[in-house]
């Protein structure tokens, strides 16, 4: 079993432009979420999922939009990039809130 | 929302000492997690704490949940470089979804 995957694990962006942040699960899991993560501020959460075809905001959604039309896939999408979004972008999965299964993480550059 | 924090920020001994990290909130959470991060890689799960008063043991660390589910700590004897890690506390609320409320984190540091 491979885990949780992320695609890409670096990304540079100008401001404006667009990307989106594959994440991948091979343990069947319902539960899915994305974080970011900035120094000094620990783990906050973006969005997450608590099944296929579903979606919900967490801690900081403005500016990211998310979808999960596969169960194994987690997708975050940033339609206008902005400096303030520079970070490293974890995905995590999860059968119950004891244990999340966290990706490898995806740096984030905004220039 | 509710806020965990953690102190110390950062932590640097020597080989062989013993430390303790600790996470406190206002908030009563019915179950609280500790993580390990390594660099460039996500944070992996060490224990779950879910009952109030308990203290569980993994080798050379022990995890104790405050009688109230406020609070815990975290600590290591005999530290060894292995040990070098982000350590992240979560907790979990009833009601939540299955969300996780994480610390800031305490970055540790041991020397040889």
């Amino acid at each position: 079993n491979a885990g949780v995957t992320q695609t890409p694990k670096f990304r540079v962006l100008k401001t404006g432009q667009s990307m989106t942040l594959l994440c991948a699960q091979d343990m069947n899991h319902e539960y899915m979420y994305w974080y970011r993560q900035d120094p000094g501020m620990g783990l906050r959460l973006i969005h997450y999922s608590v099944g296929e075809g579903t979606t919900a905001k967490g801690e900081v959604p403005d500016g990211y939009n998310v979808s999960r039309l596969k169960k194994q896939n987690f997708l975050l999408g940033l339609e206008s990039a902005a400096p303030s979004q520079t970070s490293v972008y974890f995905c995590a999965s999860s059968y119950s809130a004891e244990t999340q299964y966290f990706g490898p993480g995806t740096r984030l550059l905004v220039l | 929302t509710q806020l965990l924090e953690q102190s110390p920020q950062f932590l640097s001994i020597q080989e062989g000492e013993n430390l303790t990290v600790y996470c406190n909130s206002s908030s009563v959470f019915s179950s609280l997690q500790w993580y390990r991060q390594e660099p460039g890689e996500g944070p992996v799960l060490l224990v779950t704490v879910v009952t109030g008063g308990e203290v569980k043991k993994l080798k050379r660390l022990t995890f104790q949940f405050g009688d109230a589910r406020k609070d815990s700590s975290l600590h290591i004897t005999a530290a060894q470089p292995g040990d070098t890690g982000l350590y992240l506390c979560a907790g979990s609320a009833r009601g939540s979804a299955r969300q996780l409320t994480f610390g800031s984190g305490t970055q540790l540091t041991v020397l040889p």
